[in-house]
């Protein structure tokens, strides 16, 4: 069975900092990979995806990802950091031409403006 | 209308009582996907439905939960019998499926929030 692990459940940052999300799955086949992003009081946006060729992947508001097969890994990244970025993240994954996605737990994120 | 629509937003019922949930997906998407998300916890898929055919319900927790989706648009969730465990978040997802093609990712509807007293 596929799973998806988030190494942090709250990360507090300031504004303008960097940052960084992990996340893992686990599962033998090819795989596509989606983060999503629940604002606080909003419903669950994609943020990203990925499906094939180029590994490191641009999302909306300047995130972006990069899928390191060999490492399991999709990790969530934005050189910049702003006080609306504040929600919380999770990372899903779905087998290739599968419907069904695996969430993990979640990260929540805070910016300190 | 352009986003997925779930009512009631919320529903507090006492235990034993029976709820039902409705899902309005986006008009045209063939998909519609229900998950349940606890509090601290990353959504759980339930069941899919394909147009009116439920094609997986491997997610349902027990017979409790039952999904329905007759004419291939609107979907009910009906959970009998709630239990305090049932509280949680129920969302429900619309998707434009290609067959033989990739899932380009789901529209979420912003969920019902239960909880069992």
């Amino acid at each position: 069975a596929q799973s998806v692990s988030q190494h942090n459940h709250h990360v507090i940052l300031s504004e303008a900092a960097s940052l960084e999300l992990g996340c893992n799955y686990s599962y033998g086949g090819t795989v596509n990979l989606f983060w999503y992003v629940q604002y606080p009081g909003q419903h669950l946006q994609l943020l990203l995806k990925y499906f094939s060729g180029d590994p490191l992947v641009k999302g909306i508001k300047g995130f972006e990802a990069e899928f390191i097969k060999s490492k399991f890994s999709f990790n969530l990244r934005k050189p910049s950091v702003q006080w609306s970025d504040t929600a919380e993240y999770f990372c899903a994954v779905c087998r290739e031409y599968g419907n069904k996605l695996v969430f993990g737990a979640g990260t929540i994120l805070r910016v300190k403006s | 209308g352009a986003g997925v629509s779930q009512s009631p937003r919320y529903k507090v019922a006492k235990r034993g009582q029976d709820v039902a949930l409705r899902c309005d997906p986006i008009s045209g998407h063939v998909s519609l996907f229900w998950y349940q998300q606890a509090l601290g916890q990353g959504p759980e898929f339930l069941t899919y439905f394909q147009n009116e055919a439920q094609l997986d319900k491997s997610g349902l927790p027990s017979d409790r939960f039952f999904a329905e989706r007759p004419e291939g648009s609107v979907s009910t969730l009906k959970i009998q019998r709630t239990q305090k465990e049932d509280s949680a978040v129920y969302l429900c997802a619309s998707s434009l499926v290609i067959r033989q093609g990739p899932n380009y990712g789901y529209t979420f509807g912003s969920g019902t929030r239960l909880t069992v007293v």
